[in-house]
């Protein structure tokens, strides 16, 4: 059974940078057709695709983060992470990491991260 | 990017009751890839349905999805107390994937 754990801070101050990382168990990143995500959800509200990596290295970014965001991958610890600059109060989400084929069929539990002035 | 408009936003129904859920794309869907997730409080979204109409693993077959190009459907054929939720579709055969911005199913 594949777990995805998202681990890093919960509050980060306005104009800084927000970095969480994806801990994939049961099974190998690096194997399979899968694209591994960021997925975010503000507080009450619907659901935003971030950007994925797949397993090579290779990205997509949304548009509406592309300029602030990277993500980036480790197979050797079997984890990939997000780096996401010059965050605001509009950044304030729940995040969640997720495997992403044909649909996404594997979620973190996601983390909290609240951006405060 | 493709935007997806689901309908209704509430639906107010009863256990033992079918439930039909819309989701609208602004321009046609690539082959079909069309997913429906459903959310409760504090949880992740679950897969439900891919591809338009295929059941994700562990699925009941009381879910069922329908449709093509800009116009899809979730069917839940016999509502049970479990099934009251948020639903949301999602695009990803043209990126940046997309969400719509779900459907509340309430107990009436």
């Amino acid at each position: 059974q594949v777990q995805l754990q998202e681990s890093g801070p919960g509050l980060v101050k306005a104009s800084q940078t927000l970095s969480l990382t994806c801990t994939v168990s049961g099974g190998s990143i690096s194997s399979g057709d899968y694209y591994w995500s960021w997925i975010r959800q503000h507080p009450g509200k619907g659901l935003e695709w971030i950007g994925y990596i797949y397993y090579s290295g290779s990205t997509y970014y949304n548009p509406s983060v592309k300029s602030r965001v990277s993500i980036s991958v480790d197979t050797s610890k079997n984890q990939f992470s997000l780096k996401l600059s010059s965050v605001t109060a509009a950044d304030t989400a729940v995040y969640y990491c997720a495997r992403a084929a044909a649909g996404i069929d594997y979620w973190g539990q996601g983390t909290l991260v609240t951006v405060s002035s | 990017e493709i935007v997806l408009t689901q309908s209704p936003g509430t639906l107010s129904l009863s256990p033992g009751e079918r439930a039909t859920l819309s989701c609208r794309a602004s321009q046609s869907v690539s082959s079909s890839y069309l997913a429906w997730y459903q959310q409760k409080p504090g949880q992740p979204p679950r897969l439900l349905i891919y591809g338009a109409s295929s059941r994700a693993t562990g699925i009941p077959d009381r879910f069922s999805g329908s449709g093509s190009g800009t116009d899809f459907t979730l069917t839940i054929s016999r509502l049970e107390p479990e099934d009251f939720a948020v639903y949301y579709c999602q695009q990803y055969g043209s990126s940046p994937d997309t969400f719509g911005q779900g459907t509340k199913l309430e107990i009436k």
